[in-house]
């Protein structure tokens, strides 16, 4: 049974670029969050996706957009990257309809860095 | 709006012993899910024990139990016989409900375990 993968495992990019980070959900899960964690910190609530379609949103610029595929599976991107976008960018699964049952399970990750 | 204060920025125990991390925790939500999650340096969010509000008992996981006082809002992780394994930054966080998925952390309580 496949936990949640994410890819790719670092990245390295220039201030201003664009970056995407995909997101496969845990074998059973419809639902994928985003989060972002800089150093040191807890991790920051990005967004959710469920059913191809945002649910749920922190505080995060415009910059930061999302997608869902139909497959479950996500990606997470960032336009016009500062500096300040470096960080751990975590992916979490879950399912909508039965939480109870359902416990938040996080991927591996994908450390960003801005240069 | 949901908010986490973890009042212990670090934590030390010997191999064998017991610790308690604390946790305290508001939101306004009256049907709510509260986690403790594990990050060791590999980085990965590991998920340690989950607790449901409306359930009156404690949840136990292995060495891992929890002592969830809901009037008080506090929702406190006890790890017996500690092992060199459960050094790790520890994170508490709630989501609720109707929000599922939106996990608020706290800013984490570093535990190293010492042999």
């Amino acid at each position: 049974d496949a936990g949640v993968t994410q890819s790719p495992t670092h990245l390295i990019k220039t201030r201003g670029q664009q970056v995407t980070l995909r997101c496969s959900p845990k074998s059973g899960h419809d639902t994928v969050s985003w989060y972002q964690q800089a150093l040191g910190q807890g991790p920051q609530f990005i967004f959710q996706y469920y059913e191809e379609e945002e649910r749920q949103r922190g505080n995060f610029p415009d910059r930061f957009s999302g997608h869902q595929f139909p497959n479950y599976s996500s990606e997470l991107n960032v336009n016009a990257l500062l500096l300040g976008d470096s960080a751990l960018y975590l992916c979490a699964s879950s399912s909508y309809r039965r939480p109870h049952n359902s416990p938040l399970h996080f991927g591996n990750g994908t450390r960003l860095t801005v240069t | 709006a949901q908010t986490v204060t973890q009042s212990q920025p670090e934590m030390s125990v010997q191999e064998a012993e017991t610790v308690t991390l604390s946790c305290t925790y508001d939101t306004s939500e009256s049907n709510y899910y509260l986690f403790w999650y594990k990050q060791p340096p590999s980085r990965q969010m590991i998920l340690v024990i989950r607790q449901e509000a409306y359930k009156q008992q404690n949840a136990t996981e292995n060495r891992f139990s929890v002592n969830f006082q809901k009037a008080a809002k506090s929702f406190s992780l006890k790890i017996s016989d500690s092992q060199l394994g459960d050094t790790a930054m520890y994170f508490c966080a709630p989501t609720g409900g109707t929000s599922y998925g939106k996990l608020t952390f706290g800013q984490g309580t570093i535990l190293t375990v010492h042999p």
